[in-house]
């Protein structure tokens, strides 16, 4: 199985912040990278895919960017609503695995 | 848009089986893949598998053979089989769309649904 490490674990952060989180593959996955979004209680949200997509109706301060083993998900300035975990998934071969979450909280 | 709306047993004991479904309002099953993922209490995300328009399906190997994912398209529903399962399976399980004609991006996603096993 392919490895996703995130990193930080966690994160505290302003509003209005740039914040970047970083994933790496234990092996080449080209750009078959997403990053999801996860509030408390709630389903995951698709923010990015092919590691730099944008999904429909996620606002523009998120971007992503990388290929091959490391990826950077960005957020240009922090707003209230983006306080949430977020992962990243592997999608270049089965089983899809994520990893294990970067939680942003408030400073 | 498209909504996934998702029941099934909340509560089981050990060695039971797990059988949950997904149900499809305002699209499709065909064209696209459908994912089960869990997500243990506190924990991240397990893909269990999928399975296609086609009726093929693709599982996690760590399931080993406890999981089967079917689709009814008379029914516009997905459904989720694990069997023999122990209190390591406890997670809220999340039905899920690909993205477009992909199987790697999961672009809609059910409320989730808790199960506990417990005896």
């Amino acid at each position: 199985d392919i490895h996703m490490t995130q990193s930080p674990s966690s994160v505290s952060a302003s509003v209005g912040d740039r914040v970047t989180i970083t994933c790496r593959a234990s092996q080449h996955i080209s750009s078959w990278l997403a990053w999801y979004q996860q509030k408390p209680g709630r389903a995951p949200k698709l923010l990015i895919y092919a590691a730099s997509y944008l999904h429909r109706g996620v606002p523009s301060r998120f971007s992503g960017s990388g290929s091959g083993t490391d990826f950077t998900l960005t957020i240009s300035s922090l707003q209230p609503e983006d306080f949430a975990t977020y992962y990243c998934q592997q999608a270049n071969s089965p089983p899809v695995t994520f990893g294990q979450g970067t939680k942003v909280e408030i400073k | 848009q498209v909504q996934l709306q998702q029941w099934g047993a909340g509560l089981l004991k050990p060695s039971e089986t797990l059988s949950l479904t997904c149900a499809v309002y305002g699209g499709s099953l065909s064209g696209f893949y459908w994912n089960w993922i869990r997500q243990p209490p506190g924990k991240g995300l397990e893909w269990l598998g999928e399975v296609n328009h086609g009726v093929a399906t693709n599982y996690n190997p760590s399931l080993k053979s406890r999981v089967t994912i079917s689709v009814d398209t008379s029914k516009n529903q997905i459904s989720l089989k694990l069997s023999s399962v122990t209190a390591a399976d406890t997670a809220v399980y999340f039905c899920a769309r690909g993205l477009g004609n992909s199987s790697g991006w999961s672009g809609s996603w059910g409320q989730g649904t808790l199960v506990t096993v417990s005896s």
